[in-house]
């Protein structure tokens, strides 16, 4: 089966400009993550959505992220303004969400540097 | 907040000897547990995981034991080889929904022929 895909690979911005990031999930899956992995560090959760609806986005920095996931499937996230701060991977991962299958499938990540 | 530890942060073996690395987690809710490896460059790959119910749990070379009691969890590689080399992460799961994870800080681990 297809993994999960995301776009772009590498993004290199300048402070202050915003990006946008795209996740295509495993055919089938109902739960979406977006993770925030920096260097050095483990991934840390962004936002979770089961099929088109918000689970968890209590870690996320609302006032300048925003994530959709417009008819349940592909995924966007979003930032603007830029910080330094926000130079990291991207993880998209996705799952089936049934408690009985837990596996989460990582995408290949975007790399965005700020500068 | 939930949090999980993970320790050591770096592991140096040689070739044939084991690998062991524990993570302690906060969250008496979590009841999900697995453990990734991520090579450089690459994304994190689950290679074995294990549930709350489950004490312990193999696969070839690689065992997962779970203390609930004492809320630490530990990977075992036996064996070692050059190409277990890469970072590993613990996981727990956590979150509204309880199918989140927060992952460990990683334990880079280098098997040495």
């Amino acid at each position: 089966e297809a993994g999960v895909a995301q776009s772009p690979r590498y993004k290199i911005i300048e402070k202050r400009q915003s990006v946008a990031f795209w996740c295509n999930p495993i055919s089938g899956h109902a739960t979406l993550y977006w993770y925030q992995q920096i260097l050095g560090q483990g991934p840390k959760l962004l936002i979770q959505f089961q099929n088109n609806g918000v689970v968890d986005d209590s870690q996320l920095p609302k006032d300048r992220f925003s994530a959709e996931r417009l008819k349940g499937v592909d995924s966007t996230l979003k930032i603007q303004p830029a910080k330094l701060e926000d130079s990291a991977v991207y993880l998209c991962a996705s799952s089936f969400g049934d408690r009985g299958e837990r596996e989460q499938f990582f995408g290949p990540g975007t790399r965005l540097t700020v500068l | 907040g939930e949090n999980v530890e993970q320790h050591p942060s770096t592991l140096s073996v040689q070739e044939g000897d084991s690998a062991v690395i524990k993570c302690t987690y906060s969250d008496s809710a979590s009841n999900y547990f697995p453990w990734y490896k991520q090579e450089l460059g690459k994304r994190p790959q689950l290679i074995i995981d294990i549930r709350s119910n489950v004490g312990e749990k193999k696969d070839q070379r690689i065992a997962v034991t779970l203390n609930k009691t004492a809320k630490h969890f530990s990977l075992h590689i036996t064996e070692t080889q050059p190409e277990d080399s890469a970072v590993y992460f613990c996981a727990a799961s956590m979150g509204q929904a309880g199918t989140a994870l927060i992952f460990g800080k990683g334990t880079t681990l280098s098997v040495s022929s």
